[in-house]
This record gives C-alpha cells, structure tokens and sequence, in this order.
C-alpha cells in the first residue's frame, strides 16, 4: 500500500502563473519531508525541505507547505518558468534518518511558454 | 567538487545472469543508499551503508545486496536476472543519513 501519494501524474500551466503540486502521506510518523526535481536522463535533484515543526519553508520561487492533520504536502512554485518542467517527486523520512526516503511516484510538470 | 558518479549507466543483460552496479559518493559523504525506479512502482528504496555496514534495508529479495567499502565507494548486485529487474538504479550519497542526500544519474539496466 502506498505510503506516499502523488494523485495528479500530470499538471499543465501557463509560464508566470502559480505552479502547486500535492502530496499525501498515510503515516503520522514521518517527520522530514522533501521535493526533489528530476529531469530526463538525470538522477533526482534536491528542491525544498521541511520539517514536522514547522508548516511552511520558503526558498526563492519555492514554498513548501505540511498541514500534519491533514498529513499533505504542497509545493508551490511562483513564478513558473519553462525551465521549471520535469518531474516532482515528494519524499518523506521518519526519525531523522534521509538515507532512506520513501518517495511518491511523481508529478510531471509542463510549463507553457 | 564533483558529483555522485554511477557506472555503468547503460546496460543489458538477459534473465538469469547477474549485474554489479558502481557508486562513487561525493568526496567526503560517508552513507550511500540505492532506489530502484520503475515506471510502475516509482522510486523504491534498496538498502543504505553507512562506514562499510548495512544501516537500512528495503522490502527487495535477497537477489539485491549490496557492499560499501572503506573509501565509502558502494556496488551493488542482482543475482538470478529477471525481467522485472529491468529498471533504472539510482545512488545517492550524503555525509550522514541526517542530510540531505544527492543523486547520481542512475544506471538503466535492460533485462531481455
């Protein structure tokens, strides 16, 4: 059973406009939750963080937010840049440990110049 | 400095052989773990080292083991190919499983 649920495996939007991508996850446990960005032919690239004490990190264009009784994930990213498309795959840790994360199975993200 | 490099990156083997998988961490970082990515299963995740041990380990067959030796260099290994194995393996490395990790560009294996 998936642990880690990405429901949209597709998301289209228009270059400038606001990009939001979702993420649920079933276990109250986890503690660590991640964003990485993976483009063709590459390994996955770290985007954002976020721990359970916290419900929103900013990076640049990047923002994560946790709602913990909700147990889901948001990335939002604004503007949103053609350079912006790949695929977005959510991660979470428990216990401290990211050596072994469990990832969601991705959103692929198009953005429309 | 440089990335995670993983060698091969391509390769294809037919059902019944076994493969070995080459990771090179970043200088410096001392845990490697291994995911398996599959378009129906997503990114699963194998085992991690940790200084040469086995710190985690994922819900896969004992066909898939793995080492890490002392300059922190890992491989890992699927005996008795099946079709199913045909995946893209990907290695990330961080100085400790506490941070973040970075991915190499993954090794495509093609079992036939």
């Amino acid at each position: 059973d998936q642990q880690v649920k990405q429901n949209s495996p597709s998301l289209s939007v228009q270059e400038g406009r606001i990009s939001i991508l979702n993420c649920d996850y079933t276990n109250s446990m986890f503690d660590y939750f991640l964003w990485y960005k993976k483009y063709p032919a590459e390994g996955p690239t770290f985007l954002i963080s976020i721990s359970s004490i916290k419900d929103k990190n900013e990076d640049g264009r990047f923002t994560v937010f946790l709602n913990k009784s909700a147990k889901h994930l948001s990335l939002h990213i604004v503007p949103s840049q053609p350079g912006d498309s790949a695929v977005y795959f959510c991660a979470v840790s428990y216990g401290g440990s990211q050596g072994n994360l469990i990832f969601g199975k991705g959103t692929k993200l198009s953005v429309k110049p | 400095k440089a990335g995670v490099t993983q060698t091969p990156r391509y390769l294809i083997k037919t059902r019944g052989q076994q493969v070995t998988l080459s990771c090179s961490p970043i200088s410096g970082h001392r845990s490697v773990s291994w995911y398996q990515q599959t378009p129906g299963q997503g990114l699963q995740f194998l085992f991690e080292y940790f200084s040469e041990t086995q710190r985690n380990k994922g819900n896969f067959p004992g066909r898939f083991s793995g080492r890490q030796f002392s300059n922190s260099r890992s491989e890992m290994n699927v005996s008795t190919l099946e079709l199913g194995d045909s995946a893209l393996y990907l290695c990330a490395s961080s100085r400790d499983n506490q941070e973040t990790q970075y991915f190499g560009p993954g090794t495509r294996l093609l079992v036939l």
